[in-house]
């Protein structure tokens, strides 16, 4: 069946440093999706990328789209404890446009201070 | 910020209790999405809605039932609580635009423990 899948499931960096979590789709997406979750909380969208190798960047958020539209990146420049969370990616489930969603299992981003 | 409220946040509750997650947006979307969640893991899908009187059960299986009768409410029903249903239950919805464009918004969560 589809999967997403994502790694690393954990990452500890300590403030300043950088961070990536990477995101491998089994099908062809018609797009992704990049939610973050905060401790106790829901998870909240962040970003769509459409296009293959779609590049967009939020402040110091880097997203990447590859060029086969099968796998994703989220880059975080000098992170800072305000990171702190799990990171989702998600694509369209099955094919259709149903709104469903299969979500990887997340990256849960810890940041020393 | 999206208009999605769940209630109750919190709940404790004794086994072969019956139980109703309620869930509300004013947003107007078709869409409504429960999902299942343990403590820092994945999303599970347990129900899904495309409109008014149209639900079907979502990837991972769940003893719990869902009711669309209004295009903003889509509570879900426990008919016996049991430990093993202890989680936390997330809503969504979301609508579909040009594009394929389907960002979906999330509750708050109701984080359910069954003693």
């Amino acid at each position: 069946g589809q999967q997403v899948m994502q790694i690393p499931q954990y990452q500890h960096v300590q403030e300043g440093e950088d961070f990536t979590t990477y995101c491998n789709s089994s099908t062809t997406l018609s797009n992704i999706q990049w939610y973050k979750q905060r401790p106790g909380g829901h998870p909240v969208f962040l970003i769509q990328l459409v296009k293959s190798g779609e590049v967009k960047k939020q402040k110091r958020l880097t997203f990447q789209f590859g060029e086969a539209k099968k796998n994703s990146s989220l880059h975080i420049t000098a992170t800072q404890t305000t990171d702190v969370g799990t990171y989702f990616c998600a694509g369209p489930r099955g094919s259709g446009n149903t709104g469903k969603l299969i979500f990887g299992q997340g990256t849960t981003l810890q940041v020393k201070p | 910020e999206a208009d999605i409220y769940q209630t109750p946040r919190y709940l404790v509750i004794g086994t072969g209790k019956k139980i109703t997650l309620e869930c509300s947006q004013t947003m107007g979307h078709d869409k409504m999405y429960w999902y299942q969640q343990d403590p820092g893991m994945e999303l599970h899908l347990i129900h899904y809605s495309y409109g008014v009187n149209s639900t079907e059960k979502g990837d991972l299986s769940s003893e719990s039932t869902v009711s669309r009768i209004r295009t903003e409410h889509f509570p879900l029903t426990l008919e016996s609580a049991r430990p093993s249903h202890t989680s936390q239950y997330l809503c969504a919805s979301s609508v579909i635009s040009a594009g394929e464009y389907n960002e979906q918004f999330f509750g708050p969560g109701t984080r359910l423990t069954v003693l």
